[in-house]
């Protein structure tokens, strides 16, 4: 079983559609990430969240700390929307800060106009 | 504003031959990651740097070696080069808090090995 768990792995949706992309971790945490990737592209950081919820244009990202999990919501969903959304997590270390990041399977988003 | 920068984008190598990777962070960002994506895969943790000390290794094969320099830029280098080795190298870096810090991807260093 995967620490980091996405669903669904592959999501396709109409122009304009809300879309939300969930991810469950099974350590705790000192930090999660949602990113960004296109095809054959880098990756970009979206949001990073250690508790409640973020908001960045038609992206908002929201985590339960308890529950131990986070979602990715797109409103208004566009065509320039299509990438992999990958959920990562920042293990946390009892220690001090974390080093590692651990990736989540990430989810192919496809929207069609 | 300047983010993270790696070089080169792209290198085709031989089987057997070395590569060296670099990255230079965000300015007064102290902490840089390193990642491997193979073709259609996730990616996967190398290894980590904290202020110019290993602070944290993954799946790096022993051919591999990595260090953060004083001005906090790091290299990656690989050594006898293999097939499986192509990959997309991402680089990443953050000012490390108590949270982990706000995380900058490079582009990535596209490496073929032929």
């Amino acid at each position: 079983k995967n620490e980091v768990e996405q669903s669904p792995q592959n999501l396709t949706a109409q122009e304009g559609e809300f879309i939300t992309i969930n991810c469950s971790y099974s350590v705790g945490i000192s930090a999660l990430h949602w990113l960004q990737q296109h095809p054959g592209g880098g990756i970009v950081s979206l949001f990073m969240l250690s508790s409640g919820k973020k908001k960045h244009g038609r992206l908002i990202a929201t985590i339960n700390i308890q529950e131990k999990h986070s979602s990715l919501h797109i409103t208004a969903s566009h065509p320039r929307d299509s990438a992999v959304y990958i959920c990562a997590v920042l293990f946390m270390n009892y220690g001090g800060a974390t080093n590692k990041l651990i990736f989540g399977t990430g989810t192919l988003l496809a929207v069609q106009p | 504003a300047a983010g993270v920068i790696q070089s080169p984008r792209h290198l085709i190598k031989e089987k057997r031959e070395t590569a060296t990777l670099k990255c230079y962070p965000i300015p007064r960002h102290d902490t840089v990651y390193w990642y491997q994506q193979g073709p259609g895969q996730d990616p996967q943790f190398l290894i980590s740097f904290y202020e110019k000390m290993q602070s944290d290794k993954g799946s790096i094969p022993d051919r591999f070696s990595a260090q953060q320099f004083s001005d906090y830029h790091s290299e990656l280098n690989m050594s006898s080069l293999e097939l499986g080795d192509s990959a997309l190298y991402f680089c990443a870096s953050s000012r490390r808090d108590y949270t982990g810090g706000e995380l900058f991807f490079g582009e990535g260093s596209r490496l073929t090995v032929l």
